[in-house]
């Protein structure tokens, strides 16, 4: 079964700093990974994903995501904070298996970013 | 993009009632579903795997009989709380998928209040 690791709960960085999230993965094949967003109170946006090909990838907002096989890692980058990307992220992998639970996600614990000004 | 609906976006309903959540896909059909329930401070878990025309396939620990998921037609389900407690309380979002699809996209998330 699949699994993912988020080791960090909680981040704080100055608006305008660089930003790292780190996700980790259990996977017995290739992966499909995610990053997701959430606002409080609000559903997931969907930031990037990864299916194959270049493992650097590029979603809204100005994040990126690199894929790294064998550190079975997809952390997320900003170089550049703003305030208004204050929010919970959730790594996510997908289910690639047949059968009826095929595409399910299985999540991340989630990390809070906040952002001092 | 592809939408999915969720509503109501909040409801408060009494203890011993039952609560009914829709998922729509507004602009293509979902074959399959999925239901999320997240607690407070937590991550998202799966409930439920909901594919149009067949019983939805349950999480171990889920309650079959409490959380009722009927996938009727490829634009709607629907996650009917039977019964609800207090403990029910918690924020449910669904997500939708088409035939060959590469990814789910959400809905907006139901944040039940059981009083």
């Amino acid at each position: 079964a699949q699994s993912v690791t988020q080791p960090d709960i909680h981040i704080t960085v100055s608006e305008g700093a660089s930003l790292e999230l780190r996700c980790n993965y259990s996977y017995g094949a290739t992966p499909y990974l995610f990053w997701y967003v959430q606002s409080p109170g609000q559903g997931l946006q969907l930031l990037l994903k990864y299916f194959s090909g270049d493992t650097l990838v590029q979603g809204i907002k100005g994040f990126e995501a690199e894929f790294k096989r064998s550190q079975s890692s997809f952390n997320l980058r900003k170089p550049s904070v703003h305030w208004s990307d204050a929010a919970e992220y959730f790594c996510a992998v997908r289910a690639n298996a047949g059968g009826t639970s095929y595409g399910k996600l299985t999540f991340g614990q989630g990390t809070i970013l906040t952002v001092h000004p | 993009g592809a939408v999915v609906s969720q509503h109501p976006s909040r409801v408060i309903c009494k203890s011993g009632t039952s609560v009914k959540i829709e998922c729509r896909s507004l602009d293509f059909q979902a074959t399959t579903m999925f239901w999320y329930r997240q607690f407070p401070k937590k991550s998202l878990m799966l409930m439920a795997t909901s594919n149009e025309g067949s019983k939805a396939t349950y999480e171990q620990g889920v309650e079959k009989d409490k959380f009722l998921i009927n996938h009727a037609s490829l634009t709607l389900s629907t996650l009917t709380v039977t019964s609800a407690h207090p403990e029910d309380s918690s924020f449910y979002i669904c997500s939708a998928r088409n035939s060959g699809g590469t990814e789910a996209f959400f809905g907006q998330g139901t944040r039940l209040t059981v009083v």
